[in-house]
């Protein structure tokens, strides 16, 4: 049974660019998170996709967004990125109860 | 305003002994807690967690205890390992484990053979 999986594991963007990240959840999971992990700061929550809609959103600007498609695979994306935006990008699969984490991306803006 | 706060970044404890890592939380309407552990280049992986309707919970080695009136929650360890090396992070959220976690910054837990 495979775990949560991201792709890509790392991404060097510039400036202005825009970046999309992708999660595949853990089987039999429906609702897929995202948060970024900051250097010596725990995760902080950005959206939550459930049947294909934004359920919840965290304190992030509108240049993130995201999508789930009918498998509940689920794509991040960063528009105009900033070089605050370079993080650990987490995705976390999730039905009833607890929610399991993929390794992340690893998104470095220079 | 951090709502969920580890406030020891590090910790070092000989393997068999005890080791305990405190959480605190500000928010009273938090409902659920969880433990994770992460290990450099990989994700966080769930631990354990307990409801606040309980004030422990044990899985193994591994228990974490809840003070509602306190704010406070604990993980112990017992004993000890040095497959125990890691950052540990608390969580919390308002429902359950599925809705959106508030995470502290972590500790990380050094275990010394």
């Amino acid at each position: 049974d495979a775990g949560v999986t991201q792709s890509p594991t790392h991404l060097i963007k510039t400036r202005g660019q825009q970046v999309t990240l992708r999660c595949s959840p853990k089987s039999g999971h429906d609702t897929v998170s995202w948060y970024q992990q900051a250097l010596g700061q725990g995760p902080q929550f950005i959206f939550q996709y459930y049947e294909e809609e934004e359920r919840q959103r965290g304190n992030f600007p509108d240049r993130f967004s995201g999508h789930q498609f009918p498998n509940y695979s689920s794509e991040l994306n960063v528009n105009a990125l900033l070089l605050g935006d370079s993080a650990l990008y987490l995705c976390a699969s999730s039905g009833i109860y607890e929610q399991y984490f993929g390794p992340g991306t690893r998104l470095t803006v220079t | 305003d951090q709502q969920v706060k580890q406030n020891s970044p590090s910790l070092s404890v000989q393997e068999g002994r005890i080791s305990i890592l405190n959480c605190d939380y500000t928010n009273s309407m938090f409902d659920y807690f969880l433990w994770y552990k992460k290990y450099p280049a990989e994700g966080p992986t769930f631990l354990i967690s307990i409801s606040s309707i309980k004030d422990k919970n044990e899985d193994g080695r591994f228990t974490v205890f809840l003070n509602k009136s306190a704010k406070h929650l604990s993980l112990h360890i017992v004993p000890s390992q040095p497959g125990d090396s890691a950052v540990y992070f608390c969580a919390a959220s308002l429902n359950s484990g599925n809705t959106p976690l508030v995470f502290g910054k972590g500790t990380r837990l050094s275990v010394i053979a």
